[in-house]
């Protein structure tokens, strides 16, 4: 089973600041297949990026994702007031067992 | 537009099984390259992979639940299932059911989810 660490744990920033996530695979992720949500209290996640540089369908092109291997990174160019929300990563290779990493949250300096 | 939605009891006691259903409405849940799946998420943690299943019946579990574990379709009713049994006070979640459009694609469409609380 692939283990993703995501970092920061908590990510202080103002809007308009940059904010960039990480997640760290323990084993390489097959074929880039590397995503990442977003999640707002009482929501269910929403898909921000998928083969790890894709923005899914009506994702702002402020976010953006890279990365290939075991190192990936989403970049928030400039934070809107609604990009305060925790983002997880999550590795859905060949492999059944897919996984997500811890989270990182997003907060309002 | 595809739309999930879950629902079961709110409540179940411990040892007992917990069982969810998700209904797909506004598309085939036999589409032949769909696959759905369950999430779960405890109070104020992360997400957790329970499982999946392709419209065939074939399945794929999570190794921490899978001997709890059980994912089943119903395509008669566009409708597709999860059974987790011996539940204990770690088994309080949010459970989300969502969708893959094929195995290379993450979850893409998500059900609201619904609180299932473990306690007698």
């Amino acid at each position: 089973e692939i283990v993703l660490t995501q970092s920061p744990g908590t990510l202080s920033l103002s809007p308009g600041e940059r904010a960039t996530l990480s997640c760290r695979a323990s084993q390489s992720v097959f074929a880039t297949y590397l995503a990442w949500y977003q999640q707002k209290p009482g929501q269910a996640p929403r898909l921000l990026i998928y083969g790890a540089s894709s923005r899914a369908t009506g994702i702002p092109d402020r976010f953006s994702g890279s990365g290939s291997g075991t190192d990936f990174t989403l970049t928030i160019s400039r934070l809107e007031p609604e990009d305060f929300a925790v983002y997880y990563c999550q590795q859905y290779d060949s492999s059944p067992a897919l996984t997500f990493g811890g989270g990182t949250k997003v907060e309002i300096k | 537009q595809l739309q999930l939605q879950e629902s079961g009891p709110g409540l179940v006691k411990p040892s007992e099984t917990l069982s969810l259903t998700c209904t797909v409405s506004g598309g085939s849940i036999s589409s032949t390259t769909y696959y759905w799946g369950w999430i779960r998420q405890p109070p104020g943690k992360g997400l957790e992979w329970i499982g999946s299943i392709y419209y065939s019946g074939s399945t794929y579990y999570g190794p921490s639940l899978k001997s709890r574990v059980t994912i089943s379709v119903d395509t008669s009713k566009n409708q597709f299932s999860l059974k987790l049994s011996s539940v204990t006070a770690t088994d309080t979640a949010v459970y989300y059911c969502a969708r893959r459009i094929w195995s290379g694609y993450p979850f893409d469409n998500w059900g609201q989810g619904t609180l299932v609380t473990v306690s007698s």
